[in-house]
């Protein structure tokens, strides 16, 4: 069965420092990984996805991730955070077999990034 | 632009009582999904839609149902609402890639007393 797990619910950061949202992994057969961010009263919106190819995911507004597949992980990375990355973000997984075209998501970690 | 609604946007209804949750999109999309949101849950699937007149249980499907009778259109009843259910409602769009993602609406806040 797929599942993800994040680990933190929490996570703050200083503005201009490098921020990290980690994100495990279980499925069977090959992984589709998502990042999704939620701000206040919205929908998720897509950030990134790892198919196949390079392990390190460039994605939308400087966000990117590194899949790990020894680790099964696949977090979430920013160089420099900025005060408007403040929000939920979620990892999701989609299992490689056929049809299964729905995502399993994780819990979410909230990130505050600190002025 | 393509985009998915939701409607209505926030709900209070009393125990019992049956809601829809209308969900509309012009991506011409045939996979269509319910996701409810709770603290320290995350977002769980309720039902789901892989085209007209499919139709699938998710991982949380007891009191609900769907129905799909065009692309555009999966609308999620909730046949006699509990507390239990007091929720935020998302639904989401994707297309027939396995690799595609999935597209959220704004979501439906539901109370109910």
């Amino acid at each position: 069965a797929q599942s993800v797990a994040q680990p933190e619910d929490q996570v703050n950061v200083a503005e201009g420092n490098p921020l990290t949202v980690k994100c495990t992994y279980s499925v069977s057969g090959n992984p589709y990984l998502f990042w999704y961010v939620q701000y206040p009263n919205r929908g998720l919106q897509f950030l990134l996805k790892y198919i196949t190819g390079d392990n390190l995911v460039k994605g939308s507004y400087g966000f990117e991730a590194e899949f790990n597949k020894s680790q099964t992980s696949f977090h979430l990375k920013k160089p420099s955070a900025l005060v408007s990355d403040s929000a939920l973000y979620f990892c999701a997984v989609r299992g490689g077999q056929t049809g299964a075209n729905n995502l399993f998501f994780g819990t979410g970690t909230r990130l505050t990034v600190i002025p | 632009d393509a985009e998915i609604t939701q409607s209505p946007r926030h709900k209070i209804t009393e125990t019992g009582r049956q809601v829809t949750l209308a969900c509309h999109q012009t991506w011409n999309h045939n996979n269509m999904f319910w996701y409810r949101q709770d603290l320290g849950h995350g977002l769980r699937l309720i039902h789901y839609s892989y085209g007209v007149q499919d139709t699938n249980k998710g991982e949380v499907s007891d009191g609900y149902s769907v129905s799909r009778s065009n692309t555009e259109d999966l609308p999620l009843t909730l046949e006699s609402a509990a507390s239990s259910q007091t929720s935020v409602y998302f639904c989401a769009s994707s297309g027939t890639r396995l690799s595609g993602e999935l597209f959220f609406g704004e979501g439906s806040r539901l109370t109910v007393l």
